[in-house]
């Protein structure tokens, strides 16, 4: 499978533990970026890396929630100490380019995870 | 104020017949892209179709045509022929000139019936 793969597919947390959520790009896809889906709302956007680098992080919450895209192995969302507001879907997509890419590329997205916070 | 706006949180449809979902967009750039995305009750996001800002023509893909009205900043998908593996929630997104974010309106539950 030569999609985007994220895992776990759901992942449960009691109030206060950390969660870790990963992502694998499309092979040859060096740009990453993360969605929240909360209940019967569209994504938005939460944080955009490419290897080694946050490019933009406006997105994401100032507190708890951290992103990583190492040069070796899977972007990873580090949720820390979550809460019950953090129950969500999280997607994670990739393309080939970034700031620079025109704007007729689709951002290939995985399945998501489903985070619910017990 | 919202960027895109999916007017029709949801709709019923008889099967074979077919559907317009709209969606309206609002952007002060020139260079834009709008994207239509399927999202099945199993959850993942499957891209549709696309259509750029410069494109002449309406974007098809399959049963999948995108009706593009620039003066009117609207760009409502049109799926001809309902099946009923359709029934899904239906984005619309917005990429404006060189971002890279998607913006992503709220959503189209669409049932199609037998």
């Amino acid at each position: 499978n030569a999609g985007v793969m994220q895992n776990p597919r759901h992942l449960v947390r009691r109030r206060g533990q950390e969660a870790r959520l990963r992502c694998s790009p499309m092979k040859g896809h060096s740009h990453v970026y993360w969605y929240r889906q909360l209940p019967e709302e569209g994504l938005k956007f939460m944080v955009y890396l490419q290897k080694e680098n946050i490019i933009d992080e406006s997105g994401m919450p100032k507190e708890r929630f951290s992103a990583e895209f190492p040069k070796e192995g899977p972007s990873i969302l580090r949720i820390q100490q979550v809460v019950r507001g953090d129950s969500a879907a999280y997607f994670c997509a990739s393309s080939p380019r970034g700031r620079q890419d025109t704007s007729n590329q689709p951002q290939h997205f995985g399945d998501g995870t489903r985070l619910s916070i017990l | 104020a919202q960027k895109i706006t999916q007017t029709q949180p949801g709709m019923f449809v008889q099967e074979k017949e077919a559907v317009t979902l709209d969606c309206t967009y609002d952007t002060s750039d020139q260079s834009y892209g709008l994207f239509w995305y399927k999202q099945p009750s199993s959850g993942e996001m499957i891209f549709l179709i696309y259509q750029g800002s410069y494109d002449e023509q309406n974007a098809t893909e399959g049963r999948y045509s995108l009706n593009f009205q620039k003066a009117r900043k609207s760009a409502n998908l049109v799926i001809s022929a309902s099946q009923l593996g359709d029934s899904a929630m239906y984005f619309c997104a917005m990429r404006e000139g060189g971002n890279y974010q998607l913006i992503w309106g709220a959503g189209t539950k669409l049932i199609i019936k037998p």
